[in-house]
């Protein structure tokens, strides 16, 4: 069975500060990794994905990730962060037909 | 290109009633998950549907059911609801293998 581990559940950064995230997961078997992002009262958006290929991930917003087979991570990071990146961030890894999703870690940003 | 749409967002309902809940994927989409989120367990797995079968199948008890028709558009309910059945339900639809593309959720408060 596949397992992520979100490492942080609250992280609070000022405006214009680098923020990272940290996820781990547990896999025996070739993984595809993914990161959402949750604003309140919406669904799920995607921010970025790890399929093959790159082991850095560029997504939407000005966030990366970058997947570390031989530490099982896939942490997420962004170099400056604004007010509208408050949300909750779940990081989730692919199993056959469906996604295993971390706890989850909320990012409130602070001017 | 319209995204994942769900209905109702919002309903309530009491405890020992039934709910049905709708979700139309984006077009070309062949595959329909449904998760549930709550504070305390997170988002977890339902059941998803490719092609009007259900291939995969989460912990849940037998009041949770699903279907899919033939143009990909996908119920899920949930009959006798229990007070911990308060949840934001959310769809998610893909191609079947890759990235999933979420709905804004269903919001069911049981009373």
């Amino acid at each position: 069975a596949q397992s992520v581990t979100q490492l942080d559940s609250q992280v609070p950064v000022f405006e214009e500060a680098p923020v990272e995230l940290r996820c781990n997961y547990s896999s025996s078997v070739s993984v595809y990794l993914f990161w959402y992002v949750q604003y309140p009262n919406q669904g799920l958006q995607l921010l970025l994905k790890y399929l093959s290929g790159s082991t850095l991930v560029k997504g939407i917003n000005g966030f990366e990730a970058e997947f570390n087979k031989s530490q099982t991570s896939f942490h997420l990071r962004k170099p400056s962060v604004h007010i509208s990146d408050t949300a909750e961030y779940f990081c989730a890894v692919r199993n056959d037909y469906k996604l295993s999703f971390g706890a989850g870690t909320t990012v409130t940003v602070r001017a | 290109k319209a995204g994942v749409t769900q209905t109702p967002r919002y309903l309530i309902k009491t405890r020992g009633q039934q709910v049905t809940l709708s979700c139309s994927p984006i077009s070309g989409h062949r595959s329909v998950s449904w998760y549930q989120q709550t504070p305390g367990q997170g988002l977890q797995f339902l059941f998803e549907y490719f092609s009007e079968t259900q291939r995969n199948k989460g912990n849940f008890p037998g009041r949770f059911s699903g279907r899919q028709f033939s143009n990909s558009r996908s119920e899920m309910n949930v009959s006798t609801l229990e007070l911990g059945d308060s949840a934001l339900y959310l769809c998610a639809s893909s191609l079947g293998f890759g990235e999933l593309f979420f709905g804004e959720g269903s919001r069911l408060t049981v009373l």
